[in-house]
């Protein structure tokens, strides 16, 4: 069965980087596009970053574009999100979710917390 | 950039009710939107894509439409288990996806 499991989530200063992992199995990782989703304590659904499924395409929303940046290791079957020059509005669970044909989620991890504070 | 709104923010309704959730785009993003669910500490679950079709293994209560920038989400016979968070999400502006602000259901 596709499962997704974030990692790396942890307490962290501001200004400070941080990398998450998201391990895929289940599933051929390298044949679909995968996504950062990310959800600040009782708020709502935030896009983060998108990565095409042969790394090609990468795209960010503008409250992250150029600090955080999204990989992928296909041979890994690993997603990954270095956060760098983190702020206080960077406190989120952050998931990792399955693109079906640029236009859904079907599957997503279970998430992890990132809590930017001093 | 499109903006997705949703209505109302919360409701309380009984089981048994027919319940109804809209979400408007900022502009016309024709069929390209879905629903997803999300109870407390999960991650979301996608129950209705392209507007009206119902994800594999997704109850029959749930049922989606609209075409445009104006859609409704309807769960049609309220069950305890549906206390949750829903959100619209569009990807007319594919990959980058919009989500709404999300109604939260609860049982009165």
């Amino acid at each position: 069965q596709v499962q997704l499991e974030e990692s790396g989530g942890g307490v962290v200063q501001p200004g400070r980087s941080l990398r998450l992992s998201c391990a895929a199995s289940g599933f051929t990782f390298s044949d679909y596009g995968m996504h950062w989703v990310r959800q600040a304590p009782g708020k709502g659904l935030e896009w983060v970053a998108v990565i095409w499924y042969d790394k090609s395409y990468t795209y960010y929303a503008e409250s992250v574009k150029g600090r955080f940046t999204i990989s992928r290791d296909n041979s890994k079957n690993t997603l990954y999100l270095q956060m760098n020059s983190l702020r206080d509005e960077d406190t989120a669970v952050y998931y990792c979710a399955r693109d079906v044909r640029s236009a859904r989620y079907d599957f997503w991890g279970q998430g992890t917390l990132v809590t930017v504070s001093s | 950039d499109i903006q997705m709104t949703q209505s109302p923010s919360s409701l309380s309704a009984s089981v048994g009710d027919r319940v109804t959730i809209t979400c408007q785009a900022s502009q016309d993003i024709r069929n390209c939107l879905n629903w997803y669910q999300q109870k407390p500490g999960k991650a979301p679950k996608l129950l209705i894509y392209d507007a009206s079709n119902l994800e594999t293994g997704v109850p029959s209560r749930f049922s989606g439409s609209g075409y445009g920038a104006d859609f409704s989400f309807t769960i049609a016979n309220l069950q305890p288990e549906d206390i949750a968070t829903y959100y619209c999400q569009s990807y007319d502006k594919r990959p980058i996806f919009t989500f709404g602000p999300g109604t939260k259901v609860n049982i009165k």
